[in-house]
């Protein structure tokens, strides 16, 4: 058990339509980032926060992706009007002084 | 910005045999370094991580890697391997200076134990 929730495991949508998924790390940790892996790629940096500010976020995130974390604790990440090319597993992580705890991930398949 | 490369996208190895898998980072700064294991439709586990000081690393299930600055790089070695190793292996980088962890990976390497 890393002490990372997502939710839901696995979510598939038509094109077009907004997804969201949800981070709850065990303990309300500093930092919280978001990645994203394509089928036979490693994960990509997308953005992360330290309590609620998010202090950074990647090129890939365009501007339909919107992530928050509004008390510092849960984070969401939302895409709005998916595209078949924004099918991935989303992974959520939380940092301990040295390492990344990953959670299980969150599969998005797009129609 | 830094880079990881690892040379190998499948490495097939007999069961009891050594394995090594190969990672090569580019970067301008210092850094610290990292083997993630990956499980079918599971996240992502750390198994042994560079941050300073002696450059051979221990970590879980056996596995050691060696931090070679001159070479820019960070090996994966176990001695004998067991059917239960069968998974992708990512190599990570990130600026040890930065006050965080954004990470960044490599391709993988998927490892396939035969029996």
């Amino acid at each position: 058990d890393t002490g990372v929730s997502q939710d839901p495991r696995h979510k598939i949508t038509k094109r077009g339509q907004n997804v969201t998924f949800r981070c709850d790390p065990i303990s309300e940790h500093n930092r919280l980032y978001w990645y994203r892996q394509t089928l036979g790629q490693g994960p990509e940096f997308l953005t992360y926060f330290q309590n609620e500010a998010q202090l950074e976020k990647s090129r890939l995130l365009s501007d339909r992706f919107s992530a928050e974390r509004p008390k510092g604790s849960f984070s969401t990440l939302e895409i709005q009007r998916t595209e078949q090319g924004d099918s991935a597993m989303y992974l959520c992580a939380r940092d301990n002084p040295g390492e990344l705890f990953f959670g299980e991930g969150s599969r998005l398949t797009v129609l | 910005a830094q880079s990881v490369t690892q040379l190998d996208s499948q490495v097939p190895v007999f069961e009891e045999a050594p394995v090594e898998l190969r990672c090569n980072y580019s970067s301008s700064v210092s850094v610290y370094l990292f083997w993630y294991v990956q499980y079918p439709n599971q996240g992502l586990q750390l198994l042994l991580k560079y941050l300073s000081g002696s450059t051979l690393v221990k970590g879980i299930n056996g596995f050691e890697a060696e931090f070679n600055k001159s070479q820019t790089s960070f090996h994966l070695r176990k001695p004998s391997v067991h059917i239960s190793d069968t998974a992708e292996y990512f190599c990570a980088v990130t600026n040890s200076g930065a006050g965080s962890y954004q990470l960044t990976f490599g391709k993988g390497t998927k490892l396939s134990v035969i029996p």
